[in-house]
């Protein structure tokens, strides 16, 4: 197992455009998250899983934002209508439970212009 | 209003110096995880702290989760420039709640 993944590692977008995200957790971790990350903050919880029920959705997580977890395997987030405050590092991590520790990936930064 | 404070922000050292960052809370926390984050890349786990008073040692780390479960640090002896990071804390509050985090200490090593 390589980790965890996330594709793209980079998004330029023009605001208004939608985006996706895709996150490959290690295959036994039943747990999933995605955080956000600005410049000078530590990461900031925005949705979890745990298979492919979603369990907890941040209040930072506005109607423009969704993500699913088919088949409690890879997990995708959308953001639609992008606007500038949504510049960010995406991270996603996975975990057997929250006292074991994350695995992050390396995150998809997102530009938008 | 920050759930867990870490100091200092930022701290730049000679190489072969010792530090320690702190991490505190008015909250309790089930446990407390420590992360470092390089330039680019997603937080890297180094330990995780459960019991009270628990005291656990990498190499030249050494990690302290306080008695009340509230606070936590992070000791480095003789820092090289290859810890230079983002050094982040983590805890979770109860059962399974996702991981908090702090804003982070970024450190810096000179050669």
């Amino acid at each position: 197992d390589t980790g965890v993944s996330q594709d793209p590692r980079h998004k330029i977008t023009k605001r208004g455009q939608n985006v996706t995200f895709r996150c490959d957790p290690i295959s036994e971790h039943n747990r999933l998250y995605w955080y956000r990350q600005t410049l000078g903050q530590g990461p900031e919880f925005l949705t979890y899983f745990q298979n492919e029920a979603q369990l907890e959705k941040s209040r930072l997580l506005s109607d423009r934002f969704s993500a699913e977890r088919p088949k409690g395997s890879f997990s995708t987030l959308e953001i639609q209508r992008t606007e500038q405050g949504d510049s960010a590092m995406y991270l996603c991590a996975s975990s057997f439970s929250q006292n074991y520790g994350y695995t992050f990936g390396s995150g998809t930064r997102l530009t938008v212009v | 209003t920050q759930l867990l404070e870490q100091s200092p922000q930022f701290l730049s050292i000679q190489e072969g110096e010792n530090l320690t960052v702190y991490c505190n809370s008015s909250s309790v926390f089930s446990s407390l995880q420590w992360y470092r984050q390089e330039p680019g890349e997603g937080p890297v786990l180094l330990v995780t702290v459960v019991t009270g008073g628990e005291v656990k040692k990498l190499k030249r780390l050494t990690f302290q989760f306080g008695d009340a479960r509230k606070d936590s640090s992070l000791h480095i002896t003789a820092a090289q420039p290859g810890d230079t990071g983002l050094y982040l804390c983590a805890g979770v509050r109860q059962g399974n709640t996702p991981l908090v985090f702090g804003k982070g200490t970024r450190l810096s090593v000179i050669a």
